[in-house]
């Protein structure tokens, strides 16, 4: 069956270091896969998509990489702050057959990341 | 404006009441999504409507009805919930209904079954 896994239920930082969460997934032909931010009683902030024949992209102090060979994306938090203490989700979007992708996203159960000042 | 709107809130409502959740847009998205979230737990997708049209039901109860009136509005009418359907109720939208394009979230509704 198909699974995607955020191996760190929660991860815990001192400010100013680089936060790294995973994003493993099984059984899977994503084209796309993104990256959410989500705050308590909030909805999820779109943060980065990366496609399948992208090996990393970046966005400010965020750097997402997709290894399509090993079946995972990696989501980096450079110079963390406080602030940046939020629940982290990552979701895939599937290929059809015929080369295209609908907006079914499934997210994988959200990493929560806490940085310490 | 790169914002949903989702009202109400808050909703308590009885297992025989009727009542409807609303979502809104002016972005000029055409894909408009119904997500359920339990406490720590991932949002769920319920229903896709891509251009006023349902495009997926993910097999939702009967007692779950969605409507899309126009390309801005996305109603869930709720009828005859069970407890278990305590859940926080998240819209979304996107440009078209593909794996390119982001999804935008509203902020929610949280809905309590007595």
């Amino acid at each position: 069956s198909q699974k995607i896994e955020q191996n760190s239920e929660a991860l815990n930082i001192q400010e100013g270091k680089t936060a790294t969460l995973t994003c493993n997934y099984t059984n899977y032909s994503p084209a796309y896969l993104q990256w959410y931010r989500q705050d308590p009683g909030r909805g999820p902030v779109f943060l980065l998509l990366i496609r399948e024949n992208e090996k990393e992209k970046r966005k400010e102090r965020l750097k997402v990489t997709f290894d399509t060979t090993l079946k995972q994306s990696l989501f980096h938090i450079t110079a963390s702050q406080p602030a940046d203490s939020a629940t982290y989700l990552c979701a895939l979007a599937s290929a059809l057959a015929g080369g295209t992708s609908y907006g079914k996203l499934t997210f994988g159960q959200g990493t929560i990341l806490t940085v310490h000042p | 404006d790169t914002e949903v709107t989702q009202t109400p809130k808050h909703l308590v409502m009885g297992m025989t009441n009727k009542k409807s959740l609303k979502c809104e847009q002016h972005m000029g998205h055409r894909a408009m999504y119904w997500y359920k979230q339990k406490a720590k737990k991932p949002p769920e997708l319920m229903f896709v409507y891509s251009y006023e049209k349902l495009s997926i039901n993910e097999s939702v109860p009967s007692r779950f009805s969605p409507e899309c009136p126009n390309s801005s509005l996305l109603n869930l009418h709720l009828h005859a919930l069970q407890p278990e359907d305590s859940a926080l109720y998240l819209c979304a939208s996107s440009r078209t209904q593909t794996g390119t394009n982001e999804q935008y979230f509203g902020p929610g509704t949280r809905l309590t079954v007595t």
